[in-house]
């Protein structure tokens, strides 16, 4: 089973609107982080949000906020007023406490900002 | 500037010839991570090193892949006798010393290796 299910593919949003990017993930481990990520064309992964899975407020760092609903098991990433420097792939990713240190990232979903 | 480095940043080779990637983790980071992207998909585990300990390996990492870090700090990663199913964005990350699935890893540019 995918630890990390991001369904959709590709988003648009009209610029200065917010926009919400889908995550449900999948463990039996009581703790855990949920991560997203940036990655524009260049390439490199830009970390943009952490969540705990103890966490009882969602995470917010400036425009990026952090949907958690912890029994659906969901950890949407909402970005509010939209920049052209947001086109990007988006990804999701979980770290669980009991199996290791790698990352499980989903799929991603590319975001366009449209002018 | 102070974050994970990563050369050469392009890499084109023909098959069966070796490559080597360098990695440079943030400097008070003990903790380094590979992963392999292909197109259209979400970065997959390599291998993992805590100072100079490789600690897990995925079963991604064949025969032909090498990965080591001789002294904690830089890492490198080798692939002997590549393939064109090789091709793909090699990621390093770091990320503290703290050891717990809160840690934050932080990546740096990537290598893309094309294999002819």
């Amino acid at each position: 089973a995918q630890k990390i299910t991001q369904t959709q593919p590709g988003m648009f949003v009209q610029e200065k609107e917010a926009v919400t990017l889908d995550c449900t993930y999948d463990t039996s481990d009581p703790s855990y982080g949920l991560f997203w990520y940036k990655q524009p064309s260049s390439g490199e992964m830009i970390f943009l949000i952490y969540q705990g899975s103890y966490d009882q407020q969602n995470a917010t760092e400036g425009r990026y906020s952090l949907n958690f609903q912890k029994a659906r098991k969901s950890a949407n990433l909402v970005i509010s007023a939209s920049q052209l420097g947001d086109s990007a792939m988006y990804f999701c990713a979980m770290r669980e406490a009991n199996t290791g240190n790698q990352f499980y990232f989903g799929t991603g979903t590319s975001l366009t900002v449209i002018p | 500037d102070t974050g994970v480095s990563q050369d050469p940043r392009h890499k084109i080779t023909k098959r069966g010839q070796n490559v080597t990637f360098r990695c440079d983790p943030i400097s008070e980071h003990n903790r380094l991570y590979w992963y392999r992207q292909t197109l259209g998909q979400g970065p997959e585990f390599l291998t993992y090193f805590q100072n100079e300990a490789q600690l897990e390996k995925s079963r991604l990492l064949s025969d032909r892949f090498s990965a080591e870090r001789p002294k904690g700090s830089f890492s490198t990663l080798e692939i002997q006798r590549t393939e064109q199913g090789d091709s793909a964005m090699y990621l390093c990350a770091s990320s503290s010393a703290r050891g717990s699935y809160t840690d934050t890893q932080y990546f740096g540019p990537g290598t893309r290796l094309t294999v002819l």
